[in-house]
Formats: structure tokens, C-alpha cells, sequence
């Protein structure tokens, strides 16, 4: 069973607002991974990281930046929040060495009003 | 581009009955696949895993196929249960060496629905 918390859950938020998302891993994993989902859609790679200090943009283009100063934690955030960031933000997390599965978090379902 | 499809959006199967679970991948350089299942509003749930060098694995009521040549893996389900209801992804995973090594390229979905 994993261990990958986000907070939070849900998140109804203004046009404008600043805006950040936690993700932390309890197991130890030095790779750590951001996905968004819109509905009835694939998940698409926005973050990932390494290890700390390690981090890099994914396949799908976004306006959101990361950290990763502690190898637990995983922050996510967004400086200006729109409409258009509305979806749902999995993060996930796996060890480096050979084919391990990435576990995710419960996510944070975002509506940017 | 879309390298990883799953062309059904849904399928409804009898409970008891067998699920079938299909996914083609279009990038030769992908060696390693996953099946998730998701809930809404959760977060995706690891359900079985194979490597390019077998062409079965098997986890209780979870089997998964991969054929190499046709780049088409399936994931079956026996028995399948009312609980097992929920969307299901492929995954697909490739060694293609620097910053691609680990990343996963996920399918659109399948939303399962087993009935009582």
C-alpha cells in the first residue's frame, strides 16, 4: 500500500489567486511526478523530479512550477490561477532503480471560477 | 501522437463473466506496462505490471497479455465483480535512455461496468 498524501482534496479558488498544492510520500521514493486529468481523458506528465534539488517539465505544457527541496515533498504550485487550470492534479512517486511502479495520491480536484 | 490507445471508452459485462481490457502502443522503444484503475475523484490504484520479456502475468483475478508483435496488450479480469467497476489505464513505460527513463505514457481510459 502506498503512502502519498495531497492536500488538498478540493479546492474552489478566484481567477487571480495564488495557489499551492502538497504532495508528500512517506516510502522514501526519490522520484516524485505531477499528472493532470480532465475528464474522460488520458493522464498527462506536467513535473517530475529525481531526486532533490532535481526537477524538470513534463510532456504537456503548463504555467505551474515545482519544487522539490526535501526528498518527501513535492509542492506544486500556481502563481495566477484561470479557468483554464480547472482539472484534477495526481501526483505520484516511485524508486529510481529499474522498472518500479509509480503509486499515486488521492489528487486534488481544482475549479478555477 | 497519441502512442498509447485504448479505442474502447466503455465496456459492461455480467458479474461472473470475464473482462477484457484492451490497449495498443505504437513506440517499439516502450519495455514495460501497467495496468491502473481509478476511481473518480481518487487517484489512479496500481493493479499489475509486465515486462517486454514475458508475454503473460498473472495476480489472482488480474492477467495481462502482451503480444510484442502486434504492440497490443489486454488485461483480463475472472471473475468479474461489481466492485471492479471503474475507469481503467494503461500504462506504458520505455528505456530510451536520459530524462525518459521511468516516465509513463498513459491510454485515454475504459470505463468498466460489471452488473450484478
Amino acid at each position: 500500500e502506498a503512502d502519498i498524501y495531497q492536500t488538498p482534496r478540493y479546492l474552489v479558488i478566484g481567477t487571480g489567486k495564488k495557489i499551492t498544492l502538497e504532495c508528500s510520500q512517506t516510502m522514501g521514493h526519490d522520484k516524485m511526478y505531477w499528472y493532470q486529468q480532465d475528464p474522460g481523458m488520458e493522464l498527462h506528465l506536467i513535473h517530475y523530479s529525481y531526486g532533490v534539488n532535481s526537477t524538470e517539465k513534463g510532456d504537456l505544457s503548463s504555467e505551474s512550477t515545482v519544487s522539490r527541496i526535501r526528498t518527501e515533498h513535492f509542492p506544486l504550485t500556481l502563481e495566477s490561477a484561470r479557468p483554464s487550470h480547472t482539472s484534477q492534479y495526481l501526483c505520484a512517486s516511485s524508486w529510481t532503480r529499474g522498472r518500479e511502479t509509480q503509486y499515486f495520491g488521492p489528487g486534488t480536484r481544482l475549479l478555477v471560477l | 501522437d497519441q502512442q498509447v490507445k485504448q479505442n474502447s471508452p466503455s465496456l459492461s459485462v455480467q458479474e461472473g463473466r470475464i473482462s477484457i481490457l484492451n490497449c495498443d502502443y505504437t513506440n517499439s522503444m516502450f519495455d514495460y506496462f501497467l495496468w491502473y484503475k481509478k476511481y473518480p475523484a481518487e487517484g489512479p490504484t496500481f493493479l499489475i505490471s509486465i515486462s517486454s520479456i514475458k508475454d503473460k502475468n498473472e495476480d489472482g483475478r488480474f492477467t495481462v497479455f502482451l503480444n510484442k508483435s502486434a504492440k497490443h496488450l489486454s488485461l483480463h479480469i475472472v471473475p468479474s465483480q461489481p466492485g471492479d467497476s471503474a475507469v481503467y489505464f494503461c500504462a506504458a513505460s520505455g528505456n530510451a535512455g536520459g530524462t525518459s527513463y521511468g516516465k509513463l505514457t498513459f491510454g485515454q481510459g475504459t470505463i468498466l461496468t460489471v452488473h450484478p
